[in-house]
């Protein structure tokens, strides 16, 4: 069974920039969530997306936002780029709104110049 | 405000020795307890997770040990291996079915090392 995947694995963007990146969950999960994890400040929670509907979202800026798809894959979308955006950012999935367990992908580590 | 803190930073241990890492909770709504090794490059993997009902639970290697009124909860490695040098996070989450707050408070991580 494929487990959660992402892309790009790297983005290099400018400050300013819109960052786009994209989450596959695992095959049969409905919930999305994101996280941020940047240097020495460990993850942080994003966003929650459960059945295409955003249920929860963390202490970010609007600039920070995202969708789910009718596939249940989700994408994230960073406006007006800061350097301290520059981080990895981690998506897992979850079989249901209501489970526990969260598996996560690989990341996109995106680096803001 | 900090909900889960985990401590120490950094481990280093010889083969065969017990790293202990110890996670402490503020919110006592948390109910599910999991354990994430992260190796470079790689995102989090779920080791092993415990609910506040039992003291103890054990998954091959792993431990994890619970204080529900201490508002603490720990992960041992017995028989630590070089393979388990890895960052080691504790979250904790309280399970609200379709509510907002459904989401993971990681610790800061633990970055342990066994040396051969």
């Amino acid at each position: 069974e494929a487990g959660v995947t992402q892309s790009p694995t790297h983005l290099i963007k400018t400050r300013g920039q819109q960052a786009t990146l994209r989450c596959s969950p695992i095959s049969g999960h409905t919930s999305v969530y994101w996280y941020q994890q940047a240097l020495g400040l460990g993850l942080q929670f994003l966003l929650w997306y459960d059945e295409g509907e955003e249920r929860n979202r963390g202490n970010f800026p609007p600039r920070f936002s995202g969708r789910q798809f009718p596939n249940y894959s989700s994408e994230l979308n960073v406006n007006a780029l800061e350097l301290e955006d520059s981080a990895l950012y981690l998506c897992a999935s979850s079989p249901d709104g209501s489970s526990y367990e969260q598996y996560f992908g690989p990341g996109t580590r995106l680096t803001v110049t | 405000q900090q909900q889960v803190k985990q401590s120490p930073q950094s481990l280093i241990v010889q083969k065969g020795g017990i790293p202990i890492i110890n996670c402490a909770y503020e919110n006592t709504a948390f109910d599910y307890f999991p354990w994430y090794q992260q190796f470079p490059g790689k995102g989090p993997a779920l080791l092993i997770a415990i609910r506040p009902d039992v003291s103890e639970k054990k998954e091959g290697r792993f431990t994890i040990s619970f204080n529900k009124s201490a508002k603490q909860f720990s992960l041992h490695i017995m028989d630590s291996q070089p393979g388990d040098s890895a960052t080691y996070f504790c979250a904790a989450s309280r399970n609200l079915i379709k509510a907002a707050g459904n989401k993971l408070t990681f610790g800061g991580g633990t970055r342990v090392l066994v040396k051969p």
